[in-house]
């Protein structure tokens, strides 16, 4: 079983719906989370960074952290064909040395017009 | 000006050949990673550099080898390349070691072994 785990999907939803990502994760010491964006040929980029547990909101993006379940959410409303792409979970703060990005395989999104 | 930049973004080599990938980051940051994405999509560390010197080396086989002149730059040489290496490579930065700093990825290098 991975530390991390999530849906690779893929979640297709219509314009403007709402889209809900999440991961479950094992390691009771992670304290960062993370939710990147991957486009097809693309590099990850950051689009939300929690710590500990709560709710963070940028936008049409709203982050949630659950750490007494285990369990991340992202939230996209009003969803745009431009939000089509692969979502990923990432997580740290285990006690290793340097800063080391756990991250689930990824859940492939497509908003459909 | 791309704020990670790695080359080359796509390389297809033989078995057995020796080749490298090349990344530069311009945001002044101290640490800099390569990861791996394999063909489902997990991305996994596989080294971190500090100031150039070496912090993460994650399980990675020696053929493997990180180089890092200066703190702007990590280059990935591989040796006696085998086909489960083909994968995507990204180099990535961030401003320091610390758990928790703001992780920045390059666009990937898509290395093809045949």
């Amino acid at each position: 079983q991975k530390e991390v785990e999530q849906d690779p999907g893929p979640l297709s939803v219509p314009e403007g719906a709402i889209v809900s990502l999440n991961c479950t994760y094992s390691n009771s010491a992670f304290q960062y989370f993370m939710w990147y964006r991957q486009y097809s040929r693309k590099g990850p980029e950051l689009l939300m960074y929690t710590y500990s547990s709560g709710n963070k909101e940028d936008g049409r993006f709203t982050a949630q952290v659950d750490k007494s379940s285990k369990y991340i959410s992202l939230f996209i409303r009003d969803s745009q064909p431009s939000d089509s792409a692969t979502y990923l979970c990432a997580m740290s703060g285990i006690k290793a040395a340097g800063n080391k990005l756990t991250f689930g395989g990824g859940t492939r999104v497509l908003v459909k017009p | 000006d791309t704020a990670v930049s790695q080359t080359p973004k796509y390389l297809v080599t033989q078995m057995g050949n020796d080749k490298s990938i090349k990344c530069e980051q311009n945001l002044g940051h101290d640490t800099m990673y390569w990861y791996k994405q394999d063909s489902k999509k997990f991305l996994k560390i596989m080294f971190s550099y500090n100031n150039k010197e070496l912090i993460i080396n994650e399980t990675v086989p020696n053929r493997f080898s990180p180089k890092s002149p200066d703190k702007a730059h990590l280059n990935l040489h591989i040796n006696s390349l085998e086909l489960g290496d083909s994968a995507v490579y990204f180099c990535a930065s961030s401003q320091d070691k610390g758990w928790g700093n703001t992780i920045y990825f390059g666009e990937g290098s898509w290395l093809t072994v045949v």
